[in-house]
Formats: structure tokens, C-alpha cells, sequence
């Protein structure tokens, strides 16, 4: 069975400060995806970085950056210099490559920065 | 380019009554995707639809059923509604069928009195 875990429920951090957002995997499939969508207040589940299991790259984009890494099942996201604005529900989300298939999603990280 | 609109935004019913809640797919896209986002949990998969035709079901009843159209829009529709179907309806699109990145709109807040 397939099964995303964010252990960090909550997070609350000073701007300008760095900021770690875990999140471990299970899956029995090679081939797969995993995801970081972004939900701010307002509801929208917002995407922001999409991994298949064969590119262990890291990616940086502008202040955030993602580490995979397959050998510990992570996908770890990263806020560099965070601002009020990043404060939002933050999911790590898990697919496979089958017909139909859903996005298993994990319960979520708050996160709050405050000024 | 248009994103994934839905309607209403919210929504109060009682129990025992039914609802659509209504998803329009991004320009582009060709399948939709449903989630049920209770208060405080990540969203549960509740189906998505391929070219008018279910193509996957999560662990959700029959009394939650669903339709695409042939312009790519989608209804979800709940029979019998429990103080539990309280939640944030979300609807996604994508291009492909499989694992496609998902697209979603700005959700219906459904409250079941």
C-alpha cells in the first residue's frame, strides 16, 4: 500500500528564518511520483514541484529547494528566508503509474511564519 | 489560460438531502479528479474521470457518483447526505490519465447540518 507521512504537524518559525518540511514515503512501485502542493487559507491546493523516482536530482527554485532521496523514501522541502506570505498547509504527495491512479496525500504541515 | 474553476463555493444541505457540486477542467485538460478535505486531514481520493468514463475509485460509496462531459466538465453528486460529507470538495485536472500533475480549483465547502 502507498502511504505519504509528514510527522511535523505543526511549524512555526520567524521570518527570514530557514525552514525544513519533512516528508517520507511508501510505496512497493518503481516507478512513481511524488508531489508538494501548497494550501494557503484561502483553500486552493496550489502545485509546486512534481519528482518521478528516477530523477534524485535536487531542485532549487528560488527560495525553495527539494532534496530526494530514494535510500531513506524522502522528499524533503525546503523554505530558505522565510516569509509571512509562505505561511500555508504544505502536503507531500505520492502517485504511481497505474490507470486511474490518485494522489495519496499526507496529512499536511502547518506552517506559520510570523514577522 | 483558464484554471479549474468549481461551484458554488459554498454550500449548506441537511441530512438526508442531495447535491452536485460542479468542476470545470483546466484549458487543455482532459481528466478530472475528485478529493473529499475534511477539516484538518490531507484530501482522500474520491474518483476521477477519463473521457466520460470513471477511471478510478477511491473508498467512497455509491451514493457518491459522478459525470464528465464531452467540453471535459465534471459533476460530483452525493445521495444521502451524512453530517460526515461535511468538507472541502476539491477538483483537479490533468492532461493524461496517468499521473499527470493535478490541477485544482479553489474547492466547494459543503456543510451538512
Amino acid at each position: 500500500a502507498q502511504k505519504v507521512t509528514q510527522a511535523q504537524t505543526e511549524i512555526s518559525v520567524v521570518e527570514k528564518e530557514d525552514v525544513t518540511l519533512d516528508c517520507v514515503y511508501e510505496t512497493r512501485d518503481t516507478t512513481y511520483y511524488l508531489f508538494w502542493y501548497k494550501q494557503p487559507p484561502s483553500g486552493e491546493l496550489v502545485f509546486l514541484i512534481r519528482r518521478n523516482s528516477f530523477d534524485e536530482q535536487n531542485e532549487i527554485s528560488g527560495r525553495y529547494s527539494w532534496n530526494f532521496q530514494k535510500s531513506t523514501s524522502s522528499f524533503n522541502f525546503t523554505i530558505t528566508a522565510s516569509q509571512v506570505v509562505d505561511s500555508a498547509v504544505y502536503f507531500c504527495a505520492l502517485s504511481g503509474n497505474q490507470a486511474g491512479t490518485a494522489l495519496i496525500f499526507g496529512k499536511g504541515t502547518t506552517l506559520s511564519v510570523s514577522s | 489560460e483558464t484554471g479549474v474553476t468549481q461551484s458554488p463555493t459554498h454550500l449548506i444541505k441537511t441530512r438526508g438531502q442531495q447535491v452536485t457540486l460542479r468542476c470545470s477542467s483546466q484549458s487543455g485538460h482532459n481528466t478530472v479528479s475528485w478529493y473529499q478535505q475534511a477539516l484538518g486531514q490531507g484530501p482522500q481520493f474520491i474518483f476521477q474521470y477519463y473521457r466520460e468514463e470513471e477511471n478510478g475509485r477511491g473508498n467512497f460509496p455509491p451514493r457518491f457518483s459522478g459525470l464528465q462531459f464531452p467540453n471535459y466538465s465534471s459533476e460530483l453528486n452525493v445521495n444521502a447526505l451524512e453530517l460526515d460529507d461535511s468538507a472541502l470538495y476539491l477538483c483537479a485536472s490533468s492532461f493524461m490519465v496517468y499521473t499527470d500533475t493535478q490541477y485544482f480549483g479553489p474547492g466547494t465547502r459543503l456543510t451538512v447540518l
